[in-house]
C-alpha cells in the first residue's frame, strides 16, 4: 500500500516570507514517481513537478524549490519570498503502478 | 495546445436524475482518468483507461457510476440514479503514461446533487 502525508493542513505567512511544506510518503516500491501539484481557489489542478525514486537532485525553478530525501521518504517544497499569488492548495502525490495517491493537500494563505 | 477538457463546468441535478460527465484529453495522450474530489476524502482515482480500454475500475463508488471511452477523443463519466452524496467536483486528467508522466488535469465539474 502506498500513503502520502501532507502533515500541515494550513500555513499563513506575510508576502516575501519563505514557506516550506513538508510531503512525507511510504511505498514498498523501489521505482515510482513524486509529483507536487497546486490547486488555486479558481480550483484547476496545475502540475508543477516531477521527480523519480531514482534522481534524488534537488530542483529549483524560480521561486519553487524542492527537496527529495529518500533516506527519510520526503518530498518537500519551498517557496521562496511567497507572494499573494500563491494562495492556494498544493498537493504531493506519489504514483507506482498506475494509480496516483494524493496526500490530504497543505493550504498555504499569504497575505500582503 | 488544447488543454484537457470537461462540459459541463457545473451541473445542478434532483437525487434520482441521471447526470452524464464529458471529457476530451489531450491528443496524443493514452491514458484518460476520472478523479472526484470532496472535502471528506480529498482527491480519489475513481477509474482509468489505456487507448479506450478501463484499466483498473476499483475506486468506482458502486454500480450507479459507469464510464466509457468510445474512442481517443472523448470519455464520459455516468451517475445513474444520482444520490446528495455524489456532491464533488470530478476531475478528468490525461497523461501520456499511467504512472511516469504527470497528468494534465481539466478543469473539473462541479456536480450538485439535491
Amino acid at each position: 500500500a502506498q500513503k502520502v502525508t501532507q502533515a500541515q493542513t494550513e500555513i499563513s505567512v506575510v508576502e516575501k516570507e519563505d514557506v516550506t511544506l513538508d510531503c512525507v510518503y511510504e511505498t514498498r516500491d523501489t521505482t515510482y514517481y513524486l509529483f507536487w501539484y497546486k490547486q488555486p481557489p479558481s480550483g484547476e489542478l496545475v502540475f508543477l513537478i516531477r521527480r523519480n525514486s531514482f534522481d534524488e537532485q534537488n530542483e529549483i525553478s524560480g521561486r519553487y524549490s524542492w527537496n527529495f530525501q529518500k533516506s527519510t521518504s520526503s518530498f518537500n517544497f519551498t517557496i521562496t519570498a511567497s507572494q499573494v499569488v500563491d494562495s492556494a492548495v498544493y498537493f504531493c502525490a506519489l504514483n507506482s503502478w498506475g494509480k496516483l495517491q494524493f496526500g490530504a493537500g497543505t493550504q498555504v494563505v499569504v497575505t500582503p | 495546445d488544447a488543454g484537457v477538457i470537461q462540459s459541463p463546468r457545473h451541473e445542478v441535478t434532483e437525487m434520482g436524475q441521471e447526470v452524464t460527465l464529458r471529457c476530451k484529453p489531450i491528443s496524443g495522450h493514452d491514458y484518460l482518468f476520472w478523479y472526484r474530489q470532496t472535502m471528506m476524502r480529498g482527491l480519489e482515482l475513481l477509474i482509468y483507461f489505456n487507448n479506450n480500454v478501463p484499466i483498473d475500475d476499483s475506486g468506482m463508488p458502486e454500480d450507479r457510476f459507469s464510464a466509457k471511452m468510445p474512442n481517443a477523443s472523448f470519455s464520459t463519466l455516468k451517475i445513474q440514479p444520482s444520490e446528495p452524496r455524489d456532491s464533488a467536483v470530478y476531475f478528468c486528467a490525461s497523461s501520456l503514461g499511467p504512472w511516469e508522466y504527470e497528468q494534465y488535469f481539466g478543469p473539473g465539474t462541479r456536480l450538485t446533487v439535491t
